[in-house]
């Protein structure tokens, strides 16, 4: 098993352009989510997901949209990048029955924005 | 509001020397109290604790927790260099899947 995949590792982006931010997982969890991490934040939910066709707003949603049409593709997309978006983001997945339990982590995206 | 606490934010200590972190909690309807370890990357899944005074135990690392005065500790016995991270308290909290918070972390450097 792969675990929980992320691409890109790191990313520059310019004020205003698009991208997306892959996950993958290969465990069949149902609950998935995004985090990010910035110096002296600890991590915060962005949005998260409890089965496929499912998704919710975490902590800090705004200035992010999410999808999930299968279970094992979890994608966050930036739609317009912002400065104060430039963190390191991690995805995570966890089997349902324990909810947010020991939750798998994926690598992590580097991101800055320009 | 909802709030996960965890004190120090950092500790400088030296290898062999014992340390505790601590992880306090503030929330509504507390279902579990996650440990985690993040190095360089991503964090790694220490402990998860659900009753109160069970201590969990793996290797040198060890925690347990206080549902009635809302703490939970982290110990970390005979240190090496090899501990130095981030130590990252999560709490499960809430109805249906639950919400989960976390705090700011503890960053534990260990020299030689």
């Amino acid at each position: 098993n792969a675990g929980v995949t992320q691409t890109p590792k790191f990313q520059v982006l310019k004020t205003g352009q698009s991208m997306t931010l892959q996950c993958a997982q290969d465990m069949n969890h149902e609950y998935m989510s995004w985090y990010r991490q910035d110096p002296g934040m600890g991590l915060r939910l962005i949005h998260y997901s409890v089965g496929a066709g499912i998704t919710d707003q975490g902590e800090v949603p705004n200035g992010y949209n999410v999808s999930r049409s299968t279970t094992e593709d979890f994608p966050l997309r930036l739609l317009s990048a912002a400065p104060s978006q430039t963190s390191v983001y991690f995805c995570a997945s966890s089997d349902r029955q324990g909810g947010h339990n020991e939750q798998f982590f994926g690598p992590g995206t580097r991101l800055t924005v320009l | 509001e909802d709030k996960v606490v965890q004190s120090p934010l950092s500790l400088v200590v030296h290898e062999g020397d014992t340390v505790t972190l601590n992880c306090s909690y503030e929330v509504t309807n507390f279902r579990s109290l996650l440990w985690y370890k993040q190095e360089k990357k991503a964090p790694t899944f220490l402990f998860m604790l659900t009753s109160s005074g069970i201590e969990k135990k793996s290797g040198r690392l060890s925690s347990i927790l206080d549902k009635k005065e809302l703490f939970s500790i982290l110990n970390i016995t005979a240190t090496q260099t090899g501990d130095s991270a981030i130590y990252l308290c999560a709490v499960v909290y809430g109805g249906s899947q639950g919400n989960l918070i976390f705090g700011k972390g503890t960053k534990l450097s260990v020299k030689p």
